[in-house]
């Protein structure tokens, strides 16, 4: 079992809609949550983290975390074209880092 | 956001040559550093991951003796690929931690290796 596990996709989403993407972790332990978006051909950008349980709002990005589900989500509102990328999940737990294998979403204008 | 570079952007190399690459954190000091893989149209592959003046933490089916990796300072890591081969051709990609609160990593902007 991988410790990060994300549908690979791809999500498709026409434009101004919501995107929901999904991801779920297998170490109880895990203490931080991160979204990564990578463009075709480019790294991973840092787009938000969670912590706490809850949901976690930054202009259109929203994180969610359940702790008790072992479940985190991004939902993207307002969807774009510029927001077609794959999106990489990521859990912490001390010094290990775990990226799940990141969905892919397209926006059809 | 804490800003990492990467040096060179990319890199064009005969067969069995030694590729170094730079990682550079920029605005702050970072303790650990990784090294990643991407192959087109696949995830991130962890090679390694190295501490401030200790040795680099390789993952499983990563040669050491092949890719080498110094870090020397706290803004500096290097990666080389030693005695290259086409099947090394790849995007690597560092990443830093440090620069934030919540021991997120920052990535670099990669190096696209090709191997001919």
């Amino acid at each position: 079992q991988k410790e990060v596990e994300q549908n690979s996709g791809p999500l498709s989403v026409p434009e101004g809609a919501i995107a929901s993407l999904n991801c779920t972790y297998s170490d109880r332990g895990s203490q931080s949550f991160f979204w990564y978006r990578q463009y075709s051909g480019k790294s991973p950008e840092l787009i938000m983290f969670i912590y706490s349980n809850g949901d976690k709002e930054d202009g259109r990005f929203t994180a969610q975390l359940n702790k008790a589900s072992q479940y985190v989500s991004l939902l993207i509102r307002d969807s774009q074209p510029s927001d077609s990328a794959t999106y990489l999940c990521a859990a912490t737990r001390f010094n290990k880092f775990y990226f799940g294998s990141g969905t892919k979403l397209n926006v059809k204008p | 956001g804490a800003v990492v570079s990467q040096h060179p952007s990319w890199v064009i190399c005969k067969s069995g040559t030694s590729v170094k690459i730079e990682c550079r954190s920029l605005d702050f000091q970072a303790t650990t550093m990784f090294w990643y893989r991407q192959f087109p149209k696949q995830s991130l592959m962890l090679m390694a991951t190295s501490n401030e003046g200790s040795k680099a933490t390789y993952e499983q089916g990563v040669e050491k003796d092949k890719f080498l990796i110094n870090h020397a300072s706290l803004t500096l890591s290097t990666l080389t690929v030693t005695s290259a081969h086409p099947e090394d051709s790849s995007f690597y990609i560092c990443s830093a931690r440090g620069g934030g609160p919540y021991n997120e990593q920052f990535f670099g902007p990669g190096t696209r290796l090709t191997v001919l």
